[in-house]
């Protein structure tokens, strides 16, 4: 059974960072691109970015709204993908989702995490 | 710019069936999409890759019920024998050389 589990979120002030996990399973890690996608309250979808395989040079790609401030890495020891936010805003206040794509240049999401919380407030 | 368009709502009694559609714009008409759906509380799962000559291609488990096509730019989700646990929003999404991206969903319901 694939599982995509992620780890991290909580409270953090205005101007702070945080740095979320997602630890991958059932899958074959190394051969996957592994996304961040986003969900404020109530809204859609917001894709965030992207890190390829190995075999593809860890390539990473940003969404315009995060370009600069977020950070996605990958250690494939732990199977696990990682996002490093800084900079935070309240606007960036969302459920933050893991999700795996194969990284063979199909394009598509085929398997999504449970979701983790991020407030930022003061 | 590559833009994806949804209703944003729909609506189909238990049993019946309801075609949810995604339109490709900004010359993107020949681009494959993915649909996911997302249940009240939960996270996204995939549904199934469409294609622009209707194939598609189901995520695991994936009921018989839910099938793909594809007319033009647009690309659609057909669910047939709705069932109450099919109440949820609907979302298309495609992509581009280091881009993806999500259409602003669609909330179904069943009456």
């Amino acid at each position: 059974e694939v599982q995509l589990v992620e780890s991290g979120g909580g409270l953090v002030q205005p101007g702070g960072s945080l740095k979320l996990s997602c630890e991958a399973s059932g899958l074959t890690f190394s051969g996957s691109a592994m996304h961040w996608v986003r969900q404020a309250s109530g809204k859609g979808l917001e894709w965030i970015g992207r890190i390829r395989s190995k075999t593809n040079s860890y390539a990473t790609a940003y969404g315009a709204s995060v370009k600069g401030r977020f950070t996605i890495s990958r250690d494939e020891s732990k199977n696990t993908a990682y996002l490093q936010m800084n900079s935070l805003q309240t606007e960036d206040t969302a459920v933050y989702y893991c999700a795996r794509e194969e990284d063979d240049g199909s394009g598509y999401i085929d398997y999504w995490g449970q979701g983790t919380l991020v407030t930022v407030s003061s | 710019q590559l833009v994806l368009t949804q209703s944003p709502s729909a609506s189909a009694s238990l049993g019946a069936s309801v075609k949810l559609t995604c339109t490709l714009r900004g010359g993107h008409s020949g681009s494959a999409i993915a649909w996911h759906q997302q249940q009240p509380e939960k996270g996204p799962r995939f549904l199934m890759k469409v294609n622009s000559d209707g194939s598609h291609d189901k995520g695991d488990g994936i009921p018989d019920r839910f099938s793909g096509s594809s007319s033009g730019a647009e690309r659609s989700l057909t669910i047939s024998s709705l069932q109450s646990e099919d109440e949820a929003d609907y979302y298309c999404q495609t992509w581009g050389t280091g881009i993806r991206v999500f259409g602003g969903g669609t909330k179904l319901t069943v009456l």
